[in-house]
């Protein structure tokens, strides 16, 4: 089993709709999680970090973490295009603060 | 500008020669990072210093030799380059601690023909 599991999509969603991406990952002992959002030939950058069970809500961006189901999932509302990109999940595992390790992403296309 | 920066954004070489991508950060962090990015877009750590000092070092073959002169720096020589070694290299870093998100460098991408 991979540590950090996402469908890579593509997944694609109209403009103006809910983008609903998920992630879910196999270190129990798990603590800190990050959505990265990481345009083509771009470097990665921070969306949201989540650390606690439930809901963080940043404007259009929603995560959730249910840390009993071992899931993270990351909504965005009212999609545009500009959000057309790959969403990396991330987490910190348990042993080691410094090692954090990312999902393969999910491409997200939001068409017009 | 404060920022990760890394240099060069592009690497075109040859099999068998050696070579290095360096990064600065400037964020006063005390953690910094190596990844690595293939063609599929997994993004895979490579090694961690902390403070100058190597905390991970993940599978990496013994040609790719971390240093990190001081907390701010850290670069990347690898030698005898191999094919497989093409991909995109993020130098990264990120406070000591847990909740710590990463700060990514815009990436290296190197091309061995």
């Amino acid at each position: 089993q991979k540590e950090v599991e996402q469908n890579s999509g593509p997944l694609s969603v109209p403009e103006g709709a809910i983008a609903s991406l998920n992630c879910t990952y196999s270190d129990r002992g798990s603590q800190s999680f990050f959505w990265y959002r990481q345009y083509s030939g771009k470097s990665p950058e921070l969306i949201m970090s989540i650390y606690s069970n439930g809901d963080k809500e940043d404007g259009r961006f929603t995560a959730q973490l249910n840390k009993a189901s071992q899931y993270v999932s990351l909504l965005i509302r009212d999609s545009q295009p500009s959000d057309s990109a790959t969403y990396l999940c991330a987490l910190t595992g348990y042993s080691s603060a410094s090692k954090i390790i990312f999902g393969s992403g999910t491409r997200l296309s939001i068409r017009p | 500008d404060t920022a990760v920066s890394q240099t060069p954004k592009y690497l075109v070489t040859q099999m068998g020669n050696d070579k290095s991508i360096k990064c600065e950060q400037n964020l006063g962090h005390d953690t910094m990072y190596w990844y690595k990015q293939d063609s599929k877009k997994f993004l895979k750590i490579m090694f961690s210093y902390n403070n100058k000092e190597l905390i991970i070092n993940e599978t990496v073959p013994n040609r790719f030799s971390p240093k990190s002169p001081d907390k701010a720096h850290l670069n990347l020589h690898i030698n005898s380059l191999e094919l497989g070694d093409s991909a995109v290299y993020f130098c990264a870093s990120s406070l000591e601690v847990r909740e710590s998100p990463l700060h990514f460098g815009n990436g290296t991408r190197l091309t061995v023909t």
